[in-house]
Protein backbone atom coordinates (compact mmCIF):
# COMPACT_ATOMS: atom_id res chain seq x y z
CA UNK A 1 0.00 0.00 0.00
CA UNK A 2 1.47 3.53 -1.13
CA UNK A 3 2.02 5.79 1.93
CA UNK A 4 3.14 9.14 2.75
CA UNK A 5 3.46 9.79 5.82
CA UNK A 6 4.22 13.05 7.40
CA UNK A 7 5.68 14.30 10.68
CA UNK A 8 3.32 16.25 13.52
CA UNK A 9 1.99 19.23 13.72
CA UNK A 10 4.45 22.64 14.63
CA UNK A 11 3.77 25.39 16.92
CA UNK A 12 6.94 28.11 15.81
CA UNK A 13 7.51 31.81 17.08
CA UNK A 14 8.26 34.38 14.43
CA UNK A 15 12.28 33.96 13.33
CA UNK A 16 12.55 30.31 14.26
CA UNK A 17 13.57 27.64 11.64
CA UNK A 18 11.60 24.58 11.37
CA UNK A 19 12.14 21.17 9.37
CA UNK A 20 9.08 18.82 8.60
CA UNK A 21 9.30 15.28 6.76
CA UNK A 22 7.22 12.82 4.69
CA UNK A 23 8.20 9.45 4.51
CA UNK A 24 7.03 7.29 1.79
CA UNK A 25 6.72 3.56 2.04
CA UNK A 26 4.89 1.09 -0.78
CA UNK A 27 6.48 1.99 -4.04
CA UNK A 28 10.06 3.09 -5.47
CA UNK A 29 10.51 6.73 -3.51
CA UNK A 30 13.43 6.87 -5.94
CA UNK A 31 11.91 6.91 -8.75
CA UNK A 32 8.79 9.10 -8.06
CA UNK A 33 8.60 12.77 -8.28
CA UNK A 34 7.66 14.27 -4.88
CA UNK A 35 5.88 17.81 -4.29
CA UNK A 36 4.77 19.94 -1.41
CA UNK A 37 1.64 22.15 -1.34
CA UNK A 38 0.60 24.68 0.93
CA UNK A 39 -2.84 25.48 2.13
CA UNK A 40 -3.22 28.48 4.29
CA UNK A 41 -6.28 28.34 6.38
CA UNK A 42 -9.28 28.20 4.85
CA UNK A 43 -8.23 28.57 1.80
CA UNK A 44 -6.93 26.70 -1.40
CA UNK A 45 -4.07 24.90 -2.44
CA UNK A 46 -0.48 26.53 -3.46
CA UNK A 47 1.85 24.49 -5.57
CA UNK A 48 5.94 24.58 -4.09
CA UNK A 49 7.80 23.01 -5.45
CA UNK A 50 9.02 19.30 -6.20
CA UNK A 51 12.04 16.76 -6.06
CA UNK A 52 13.09 13.74 -7.64
CA UNK A 53 15.23 11.79 -4.96
CA UNK A 54 16.76 9.60 -6.98
CA UNK A 55 19.00 12.67 -7.82
CA UNK A 56 17.27 15.63 -5.99
CA UNK A 57 16.32 17.42 -9.08
CA UNK A 58 14.32 20.04 -7.34
CA UNK A 59 11.90 22.78 -8.96
CA UNK A 60 9.92 25.47 -7.09
CA UNK A 61 7.12 27.65 -7.98
CA UNK A 62 8.24 31.19 -8.28
CA UNK A 63 6.17 32.18 -5.36
CA UNK A 64 7.98 29.89 -3.19
CA UNK A 65 11.35 30.23 -4.44
CA UNK A 66 13.83 31.44 -2.20
CA UNK A 67 11.64 31.25 0.95
CA UNK A 68 11.96 27.69 1.78
CA UNK A 69 14.05 24.36 0.90
CA UNK A 70 12.82 21.11 -0.31
CA UNK A 71 15.54 18.12 0.24
CA UNK A 72 15.25 14.10 0.10
CA UNK A 73 17.00 11.38 1.57
CA UNK A 74 16.76 8.54 -0.82
CA UNK A 75 18.20 6.02 1.86
CA UNK A 76 15.64 6.31 4.36
CA UNK A 77 12.78 7.50 1.62
CA UNK A 78 12.16 10.73 3.00
CA UNK A 79 11.56 14.19 1.90
CA UNK A 80 11.61 17.34 4.06
CA UNK A 81 10.68 21.12 3.49
CA UNK A 82 12.52 23.69 5.62
CA UNK A 83 12.03 26.99 6.81
CA UNK A 84 15.03 29.06 8.16
CA UNK A 85 13.37 32.51 9.83
CA UNK A 86 9.41 31.69 10.18
CA UNK A 87 6.55 34.21 9.31
CA UNK A 88 3.28 34.74 10.99
CA UNK A 89 2.34 34.17 7.12
CA UNK A 90 3.79 30.18 7.32
CA UNK A 91 0.73 29.37 9.05
CA UNK A 92 -0.81 26.80 7.15
CA UNK A 93 -1.37 22.96 6.33
CA UNK A 94 1.37 21.21 4.37
CA UNK A 95 1.01 18.32 2.01
CA UNK A 96 3.45 16.44 0.64
CA UNK A 97 2.20 14.39 -2.31
CA UNK A 98 3.59 12.13 -4.89
CA UNK A 99 3.23 13.08 -8.67
CA UNK A 100 2.16 11.13 -11.32
CA UNK A 101 2.38 11.50 -14.78
CA UNK A 102 2.46 15.66 -15.69
CA UNK A 103 -0.16 17.23 -13.84
CA UNK A 104 -1.69 14.72 -11.16
CA UNK A 105 -1.13 13.86 -7.76
CA UNK A 106 -1.98 10.32 -6.87
CA UNK A 107 -1.06 10.28 -3.49
CA UNK A 108 -0.99 12.44 -0.45
CA UNK A 109 0.50 12.48 2.87
CA UNK A 110 -1.72 13.26 5.99
CA UNK A 111 -0.88 17.06 6.13
CA UNK A 112 1.64 18.66 8.79
CA UNK A 113 0.27 21.95 10.34
CA UNK A 114 2.60 24.67 10.97
CA UNK A 115 1.10 27.38 13.82
CA UNK A 116 4.13 30.36 13.65
CA UNK A 117 2.28 32.98 16.42
CA UNK A 118 4.11 35.20 19.27
CA UNK B 1 1.31 32.86 -12.31
CA UNK B 2 -2.15 33.26 -11.12
CA UNK B 3 -4.43 30.32 -9.73
CA UNK B 4 -7.34 28.96 -12.41
CA UNK B 5 -10.65 30.42 -12.00
CA UNK B 6 -13.50 28.51 -10.57
CA UNK B 7 -16.86 29.31 -9.10
CA UNK B 8 -16.60 29.69 -5.23
CA UNK B 9 -19.84 27.32 -4.98
CA UNK B 10 -22.16 25.21 -6.73
CA UNK B 11 -25.01 23.49 -5.75
CA UNK B 12 -27.44 20.59 -6.43
CA UNK B 13 -30.05 18.21 -5.21
CA UNK B 14 -29.84 14.72 -4.90
CA UNK B 15 -29.78 13.06 -7.85
CA UNK B 16 -29.59 15.60 -10.25
CA UNK B 17 -25.77 17.13 -12.19
CA UNK B 18 -23.68 19.75 -11.35
CA UNK B 19 -20.77 21.00 -13.82
CA UNK B 20 -17.80 22.63 -12.06
CA UNK B 21 -15.50 25.17 -14.25
CA UNK B 22 -12.16 25.86 -14.14
CA UNK B 23 -10.61 28.69 -16.11
CA UNK B 24 -7.43 29.01 -17.12
CA UNK B 25 -4.89 30.60 -19.79
CA UNK B 26 -2.90 29.53 -23.20
CA UNK B 27 -0.04 28.76 -20.91
CA UNK B 28 -1.50 25.98 -18.67
CA UNK B 29 -4.90 24.69 -18.90
CA UNK B 30 -4.97 25.83 -23.08
CA UNK B 31 -1.58 23.99 -23.44
CA UNK B 32 -1.54 20.89 -21.38
CA UNK B 33 -4.15 18.54 -22.03
CA UNK B 34 -2.57 17.53 -17.89
CA UNK B 35 -5.72 18.95 -16.15
CA UNK B 36 -6.61 17.02 -12.74
CA UNK B 37 -9.25 17.42 -10.23
CA UNK B 38 -9.57 16.58 -6.51
CA UNK B 39 -12.18 16.36 -3.87
CA UNK B 40 -11.15 17.46 -0.18
CA UNK B 41 -13.77 16.97 2.92
CA UNK B 42 -13.37 19.05 5.69
CA UNK B 43 -10.08 18.32 7.51
CA UNK B 44 -9.11 15.66 5.19
CA UNK B 45 -6.13 15.53 2.33
CA UNK B 46 -7.13 16.13 -0.92
CA UNK B 47 -8.04 12.55 -3.19
CA UNK B 48 -7.42 12.56 -6.85
CA UNK B 49 -10.88 12.08 -8.81
CA UNK B 50 -9.79 12.77 -12.70
CA UNK B 51 -6.12 13.30 -14.19
CA UNK B 52 -4.82 13.70 -17.49
CA UNK B 53 -8.74 15.86 -18.17
CA UNK B 54 -10.93 12.97 -18.42
CA UNK B 55 -9.26 9.86 -16.83
CA UNK B 56 -10.68 8.21 -13.64
CA UNK B 57 -8.16 6.71 -11.13
CA UNK B 58 -9.50 3.28 -10.45
CA UNK B 59 -12.07 3.55 -7.51
CA UNK B 60 -13.33 6.88 -8.24
CA UNK B 61 -17.49 6.33 -9.19
CA UNK B 62 -17.68 6.59 -12.86
CA UNK B 63 -20.32 9.59 -11.84
CA UNK B 64 -17.57 11.47 -12.24
CA UNK B 65 -16.43 12.98 -15.71
CA UNK B 66 -13.97 15.39 -17.00
CA UNK B 67 -13.85 17.60 -19.82
CA UNK B 68 -12.06 20.26 -21.82
CA UNK B 69 -12.50 23.20 -24.25
CA UNK B 70 -9.58 25.87 -24.75
CA UNK B 71 -8.35 27.32 -21.57
CA UNK B 72 -11.34 25.88 -19.55
CA UNK B 73 -11.77 22.33 -18.19
CA UNK B 74 -15.07 21.23 -16.34
CA UNK B 75 -15.92 18.92 -13.79
CA UNK B 76 -19.27 17.41 -14.17
CA UNK B 77 -20.54 15.16 -11.32
CA UNK B 78 -24.04 13.29 -12.51
CA UNK B 79 -26.34 11.20 -9.99
CA UNK B 80 -25.23 13.57 -6.97
CA UNK B 81 -25.04 12.03 -3.29
CA UNK B 82 -24.85 13.67 -0.27
CA UNK B 83 -21.27 12.46 0.28
CA UNK B 84 -20.36 14.56 -2.73
CA UNK B 85 -20.34 17.67 -0.74
CA UNK B 86 -17.26 18.82 -0.39
CA UNK B 87 -14.30 21.03 -1.80
CA UNK B 88 -13.24 20.40 -5.31
CA UNK B 89 -10.35 21.83 -6.39
CA UNK B 90 -8.87 21.69 -10.44
CA UNK B 91 -5.21 21.67 -11.28
CA UNK B 92 -3.51 21.84 -14.34
CA UNK B 93 0.16 21.38 -15.17
CA UNK B 94 2.16 25.21 -16.28
CA UNK B 95 5.68 23.64 -17.64
CA UNK B 96 8.57 23.47 -16.14
CA UNK B 97 7.75 20.69 -13.61
CA UNK B 98 4.81 23.69 -12.17
CA UNK B 99 1.38 22.94 -11.18
CA UNK B 100 -1.11 25.34 -10.81
CA UNK B 101 -4.17 25.04 -8.79
CA UNK B 102 -7.60 26.56 -9.23
CA UNK B 103 -9.33 28.43 -6.34
CA UNK B 104 -11.84 25.99 -5.37
CA UNK B 105 -15.38 25.06 -5.48
CA UNK B 106 -17.77 24.11 -2.65
CA UNK B 107 -19.72 21.85 -3.87
CA UNK B 108 -23.25 21.81 -1.65
CA UNK B 109 -25.69 19.04 -1.84
CA UNK B 110 -29.30 20.38 -0.84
Amino acid sequence: EVQLVQSGAEVKKPGESLKISCKGSGFSFSLYWIGWVRQMPGKGLEWMGIIYPGDSDTRYSPSFQGQVTISADKSISATYLQWTSLRASDTAMYYCARRTGWGAIDYWGQGTLVTVSS
Amino acid sequence: QSALTQPRSVSGSPGQSVTISCTGTSSDVGNYDYVSWYQQHPGKAPKLMIYDVNKRPSGVPDRFSGSKSGSTASLTISGLQAEDEADYFCCSYAGSYTLIFGGGTTLTVL
